[in-house]
């Protein structure tokens, strides 16, 4: 079967680093996307990988290994905005999105 | 920008009883998705289309049926709702699924079946 796991919770101080991890077993692989979806809204577009390697946008990065299915999430300079939650999803071999549970960041001061 | 609307936002429904999910889209994108989102779990598709008038199912298809008549619209109908379909309802869109073109995702309606 297909499956993508991420950590359920993680906590992070205000003005610090996170990474969220994401580990993946799908029938074929055509890219990997992080969405963020806040509480009660619509999941909304952060980054894209398919090729190896980082992948940087503002204090958002993604890192992609597709030899080990694993890639993480990387928040930098954290604010109060960015407490959500952030979904993995893997483009498999038919072209569709198998998305994780997502990873709910808080986010203290 | 309205980009992908969903109509109702909210909606209680008794256990039989049916209804009509209605998304809209005003981005001219081909490809339309219905997903559902339960507690602790991903996204789950359960229809999607490639284009006006056709229609696929996806990972959970029981109990719910679409149409896309019009390229901007893509309608989710519950012939029979059951308490097991109580779940948050989110339509996405993007113009192609073989590229790096994310989805975008309406705001989402919340189903509550008695």
């Amino acid at each position: 079967g297909q499956n993508i796991d991420q950590p359920t919770e993680m906590t992070a101080t205000e003005g610090a680093i996170v990474q969220i991890n994401c580990t993946y077993q799908t029938s074929g692989f055509n890219g990997l996307f992080w969405y963020q979806q806040h509480a009660g809204e619509a999941p909304t577009f952060l980054s894209y990988n398919v090729l190896d390697g980082l992948e940087e946008k503002g204090r958002f990065s993604s890192f992609l290994s597709r030899s080990k299915g694993y890639s993480y999430l990387l928040l930098k300079e954290l604010q109060m905005k960015d407490s959500a939650s952030y979904l993995c999803a893997v483009l498999d071999s038919n072209y569709q999105l198998i998305w994780g549970a997502g990873t709910k960041l808080i986010i203290k001061p | 920008n309205a980009g992908v609307t969903q109509t109702p936002k909210f909606r209680v429904l008794k256990t039989g009883q049916s209804m009509t999910l209605l998304c809209a889209q005003d981005m001219n994108h081909e490809y339309m998705y219905w997903y559902r989102q339960d507690p602790g779990m991903g996204l789950r598709l359960i229809h999607y289309s490639v284009g006006e008038g056709t229609t696929a199912k996806g990972e959970v298809p029981d109990g719910y049926n679409v149409s896309r008549l019009k390229k901007q619209n893509f309608l989710l109908g519950l012939e029979s709702a059951a308490p097991s379909q109580t779940s948050v309802y989110f339509c996405a869109s993007s113009d192609t699924a073989e590229s790096n073109q994310p989805q975008h995702f309406g705001d989402g309606t919340r189903l509550s079946i008695l």
